[in-house]
């Protein structure tokens, strides 16, 4: 099975700030690789996946690079709505793994 | 607009069962594989179970082998998981999500309901 780990667990940080989410796959997995937001209580949400393609609707404050093993996840400027746990998950083969996310809180 | 409604959880025992279904609507059904995922109570998010477009093939984590079933009544525009001797450490919130998929197949969660909780306790 293909691990995935994410760093760091916990970020805070403050609004306009720029915050980088990285996760890491124990193997190659080209660039499928999809990043979900989850706001407390809520259903997680897509916002990115595969070649950085941005979903419909997500601002493109939001933006994802990496391929193979390292992949990252970047808010260029952080807004009120975006503090949320963030989760990668690799779709590369079965079972799909999602890393352990990272919980983006209010300095 | 894309709807995923998942209904059938609850409290049962260990050792109980219970079956899952997630009606859908606002989408062809019939061309998306559709999947199970769950989250535990302040835990991350663990895929459970994938099911094709046609049932052509499952899929199952190990921590749920044996035990779950996936299915599908497409005539229904619905998903099923057959949950049985139930753990404790099946207690988690279940979602219901739908596969992205094009010629090249089927892979990220594009769209997600807004899950049913199962709790297995004495």
């Amino acid at each position: 099975d293909i691990q995935m780990t994410q760093s760091p667990s916990t970020l805070s940080a403050s609004v306009g700030d720029r915050v980088t989410i990285t996760c890491r796959a124990s193997q190659t997995i080209s660039r499928r690789l999809a990043w979900y937001q989850q706001e407390p209580g809520k259903a997680p949400k897509l916002l990115i996946s595969g070649d950085s393609t941005l979903e419909s609707g997500v601002p493109s404050r939001f933006s994802g690079s990496g391929s193979g093993t390292e992949f990252t996840l970047t808010i260029s400027s952080l807004q009120p709505d975006d503090f949320a746990t963030y989760y990668c998950q690799q779709y590369s083969s079965y079972p799909f793994t999602f890393g352990p996310g990272t919980k983006v809180d209010i300095k | 607009e894309v709807r995923l409604l998942e209904s059938g959880g609850g409290l049962v025992q260990p050792g109980g069962s219970l079956r899952l279904s997630c009606a859908a609507s606002g989408l062809t059904f019939t061309n998306y594989a559709m999947s199970w995922v769950r989250q535990a109570p302040g835990e991350g998010l663990e895929w459970v179970s994938t099911i094709t477009a046609h049932s052509d093939s499952t899929w199952y984590a190990d921590s749920v082998k044996g035990r779950f079933t996936i299915s599908r009544d497409n005539s229904k525009n619905t998903l099923y998981l057959q949950m049985s001797n139930l753990r404790v450490g099946d207690t988690a919130l279940y979602y219901c999500a739908k596969h992205f998929c094009n010629g090249a197949g089927c892979d990220r969660f594009d769209y997600w309901g807004q899950g049913t909780q199962v709790t297995v306790s004495s």
